[in-house]
């Protein structure tokens, strides 16, 4: 149990395009999700809270219009990267919340990497 | 603040071999619950073990252990039989308890290399 799927696994695209990227959960219902950042032999950057029917919280420094997130149900965010640069290239990963409160576990999807040409 | 350290940017364990990585946190919290994930390189995370501030035992989950002591905030993950598979990076994570927000608050990582 506690899959997270991510799609896509990969992403190239060219410089001022958006892409979206899809979080699952699929075999349980997740109210939160959350998008991390992370560059190479990094640790995770998380970016943004993902709630579903309401609007994320984003962190500190990360630009909301920039990094679209929409939690449309309970099983599914995403993650939208508009007008891409070069300088959002990087691994992003989703992971869902799951169990009860205090006793709650992130599992994590496969991650996106992203190539912006 | 909470933060969560591990000093150890990478590390060498001949196949077969317990390795222990080290993790200290900073917490003002009472209850809190500490998490370790492995990334191959691949790059998923994948969850190992759970301890909670409050459990007295310490977690085990198969190969893998979580030496929890509270009084000196630290929370070492403990890899018996060292596999080749191992090889991975290895993150510590605390999740924060104030404002039940869920969030994670991860270490730099440590690298593990398993050797043949």
């Amino acid at each position: 149990g506690a899959v997270v799927s991510q799609h896509p696994s990969r992403v190239i695209c060219k410089s001022g395009t958006s892409v979206k990227i899809e979080c699952r959960s699929l075999d349980f219902q997740a109210t939160t999700m959350f998008w991390y950042r992370q560059f190479p032999k990094k640790s995770l950057m998380l970016m943004a809270t993902s709630n579903e029917g309401s609007k994320a919280t984003y962190e500190q420094g990360v630009e909301k219009d920039k990094f679209l997130i929409n939690h449309a149900s309970l099983t599914l965010s995403t993650l939208t990267v508009t007008s891409a640069h070069p300088e959002d290239s990087s691994f992003y990963i989703c992971s869902a919340r799951t169990g009860g409160w205090g006793t709650d576990t992130q599992y994590f999807g496969p991650g996106t990497r992203l190539t912006v040409l | 603040a909470q933060k969560i350290t591990q000093t150890q940017p990478g590390m060498f364990v001949q196949e077969k071999e317990a390795v222990t990585l080290d993790c200290t946190y900073d917490t003002s919290d009472q209850s809190y619950g500490l998490f370790w994930y492995k990334q191959p390189s691949s790059g998923e995370m994948i969850f190992l073990i759970y301890q909670g501030s409050y459990d007295e035992q310490n977690a085990t989950e198969g190969r893998y252990s979580l030496n929890f002591q509270k009084a000196r905030k630290s929370a070492n993950l403990v890899i018996s039989a060292s596999q080749l598979g191992d090889s991975a990076m290895y993150f510590c994570a605390m999740r924060e308890v104030t404002g039940n927000t869920g969030k994670l608050i991860f270490g730099q990582g440590t690298t593990l290399q398993v050797k043949p």
